[in-house]
């Protein structure tokens, strides 16, 4: 989602319940896609990744599912915990000079509540 | 396998002074890239080097320079420090092939006063 200055897109849940954060990407020639999820005073964390030639992706309690036709793309968080409270920003990258090069979305914050 | 270390942690400049940041990636790691992360302007690509070369750079203006040396760890610096230049500034080290993740540190905190 988007934010406005200091305020980021707030996702509350229970503890136990799955989580959906949303993302809309702009580049259509981004063609490799990640999640990361910050706690506070911490760096980024990668969390799962996914290319434009497949549409789904799961690791450990994690999904992240690609529309390319709508540019979106979403990470769900099976079974929620108080761990997992946290800003997950997305980001979508294209191919530069060799690597990729990621734009990060601007981030939404994941509250658990036990 | 320890992971990409920062320093210093924290640092508060003044106006017009420059800087100097650190950033050891994780060993085996080829490519460092360098973030700021605002309120404002969320994470934002700096550069990007690869064995010793700049490959990538972001929309940033010539006051923020970066180097890597042999052994792959990187130095950034901002000169002519301004207000707005206050941020969290990130460090990132990958294996450095295309679609390799990003593992980052924790980060400097500068202020500018």
């Amino acid at each position: 989602g988007e934010s406005v200055g200091l305020h980021l897109p707030t996702l509350s849940v229970q503890e136990g319940d799955n989580s959906i954060i949303n993302c809309a990407y702009s580049n259509s020639a981004s063609d490799y896609f990640i999640w990361y999820k910050q706690e506070s005073g911490k760096g980024p964390q990668f969390i799962i990744d996914i290319r434009s030639n497949m549409d789904k992706r799961q690791g450990q309690r994690v999904t992240v599912l690609l529309n390319k036709t709508v540019k979106h793309l979403s990470l769900q968080i099976a079974a929620t915990q108080p761990g997992d409270s946290a800003v997950y920003f997305c980001a979508e990258s294209y191919p530069s000079g060799g690597s990729y090069i990621p734009t990060f979305g601007r981030g939404t914050s994941l509250i658990v509540h036990p | 396998k320890a992971g990409v270390t920062q320093t210093p942690r924290y640092l508060i400049k003044t106006r017009g002074q420059q800087v100097t940041l650190s950033c050891s990636p994780i060993s085996g790691h080829r490519s460092v890239s360098w973030y700021q992360q605002t309120p404002g302007q969320g994470l934002q690509f700096l550069f990007e080097y690869f064995s010793e070369t700049q490959r990538n750079k972001g929309n940033f203006p010539g006051r923020f320079s970066g180097r890597q040396f042999s052994n792959s760890r990187s130095e950034m610096n901002v000169s002519t420090l301004e207000l707005g230049d206050s941020a969290l500034y990130l460090c990132a080290s990958s294996i450095g092939h295309a679609d390799s993740p990003l593992h980052f540190g924790n980060g400097t905190r500068l202020t500018v006063t």
